[in-house]
């Protein structure tokens, strides 16, 4: 069925690094993928979406491209900052229309002063 | 704005009672969904809706009914609920031509 993969649980960083968070997803359909961003206590905010193979989308510093050939969207952004400790969720959708999404287990990004 | 407000935003329930979350959307979306939040788990469907006085099953639908009475209202209903039900909800809704929108969620504590 399909999947979707976060292997990192936790990733912790220093304010101004770079970061990259993995995501990589099973569906035998042409997906939808979507970056949800979820603080402390809120709502999950939708972050990015794509759907254009090999297209770099971006949206509040943060970019990703959706690459087919290797099932994969990572989410990534040059400089964190501190407002950006959140709970990061990957999620895709089979299909256009009715919106099932399906959830990675999500990794939630800490940054340090 | 898009709104979608839900109801209560925290719950305290006991074994073997029954719960009912409430969700509101003010945005004219045709689809809406229930999702429920377990750690390490993400996010999993639980039921949505495409129209009015009809739903159809998510992911996890065992334990669970839905109930969507009018297109801006989705319920969510334990009839005997138990204690693996603990866990944050969250009604979400889309019009289907963009990523759904959620709500604030609610923290059911079954006891």
């Amino acid at each position: 069925g399909d999947s979707v993969t976060q292997t990192e649980g936790l990733v912790t960083l220093t304010k101004g690094l770079p970061v990259m968070l993995n995501c990589t997803y099973q569906t035998t359909y042409s997906p939808f993928l979507f970056w949800y961003v979820q603080h402390l206590n809120e709502a999950p905010k939708l972050l990015l979406k794509s759907s254009t193979d090999n297209k770099r989308t971006e949206h509040q510093g943060f970019y990703a491209t959706l690459h087919k050939s290797s099932s994969s969207f990572h989410l990534q952004k040059s400089s964190v900052q501190l407002s950006d400790s959140a709970l990061y969720f990957c999620a895709l959708s089979p299909s256009s229309g009715s919106w099932q999404l399906i959830f990675g287990s999500g990794t939630q990004l800490t940054v340090m002063p | 704005e898009a709104a979608v407000t839900q109801s209560p935003r925290s719950k305290v329930a006991v074994t073997g009672g029954k719960v009912t979350l409430s969700c509101h959307q003010t945005n004219n979306h045709d689809y809406m969904y229930w999702y429920r939040q377990d750690t390490g788990h993400g996010l999993r469907l639980i039921h949505y809706s495409y129209v009015a006085d009809s739903t159809e099953k998510g992911d996890i639908p065992d334990g669970y009914k839905a109930s969507r009475p009018s297109q801006e209202n989705f319920s969510l209903i334990l009839e005997l609920a138990s204690l693996s039900q603990t866990a944050v909800y969250f009604c979400a809704s889309s019009d289907g031509s963009q990523a759904p929108l959620f709500g604030e969620g609610t923290r059911l504590s079954v006891l």
